[in-house]
């Protein structure tokens, strides 16, 4: 069973720039949240989505956004981009919510200039 | 809301012998505890969880126990090797439809063979 993927694994912006990062979850899964990771602030959660809805929002600005597809498959976009979204971005996927076993992908690197 | 803290952030030992990582949360409500090791250039992977209605659970070299009158959870490794070098971190959640994971801040865990 193939695991989570993320494209791209590593992105750089300039301020101000938008960017959109994809998810593919586990073959199967329903549920897909998102994750920021810092040095400073740790592991945040941004959103999770099931079935096309979002249903929980951590507390990030608006900038940072959503969707899931029918397919399951999850893009996150952040605009406007700031040198503070310099992270890693990690997608969890699992078959109903966020208590069943949650299984990362590799994340996304982006780097902000 | 929730807030998770996690101790100590660094932890060293001598291959062989046993490590505790301790976490304490705040809300009382919570009700599922994950606990991840995260490797360098790779995504967390889910080590062993437990819920509330439980005490403790073991599994193999690791055992994680739950205090609820106290509101702490502490992850225990056994006969550690040198593979079990990586960031640990816990989790706290309300198991709620959509809960979100809140995450302590990580326990970078160097065993010395």
């Amino acid at each position: 069973k193939a695991g989570v993927t993320q494209t791209p694994r590593y992105l750089i912006k300039t301020r101000g720039q938008q960017v959109t990062l994809s998810c593919s979850p586990i073959s199967g899964h329903r549920s897909v949240s998102w994750y920021q990771q810092t040095p400073g602030q740790g592991l945040q959660f941004l959103f999770e989505y099931f079935s096309e809805t979002q249903r929980n929002k951590g507390n990030f600005p608006g900038r940072f956004s959503g969707r899931q597809f029918s397919n399951s498959r999850s893009e996150m976009n952040v605009s406007t981009l700031e040198l503070g979204d310099s992270a890693l971005y990690l997608c969890a996927s699992s078959s109903r919510d966020i208590t069943d076993t949650q299984y990362f992908g590799p994340g996304t690197r982006l780097t902000v200039l | 809301g929730e807030n998770v803290e996690q101790h100590p952030s660094t932890l060293s030992v001598q291959e062989g012998d046993s490590a505790v990582i301790k976490c304490t949360y705040s809300d009382s409500a919570s009700n599922y505890f994950p606990w991840y090791k995260q490797e360098l250039g790779k995504g967390p992977q889910l080590i062993i969880d437990i819920r509330s209605n439980v005490g403790e659970k073991k599994d193999q070299r690791i055992a994680v126990t739950l205090n609820k009158t106290a509101k702490h959870f502490s992850l225990h490794i056994t006969e550690t090797q040198p593979e079990d070098s990586a960031v640990y971190f816990c989790a706290a959640t309300l198991y709620n439809q959509g809960g979100k994971l809140i995450f302590g801040q990580g326990t970078e865990l160097s065993v010395k063979p």
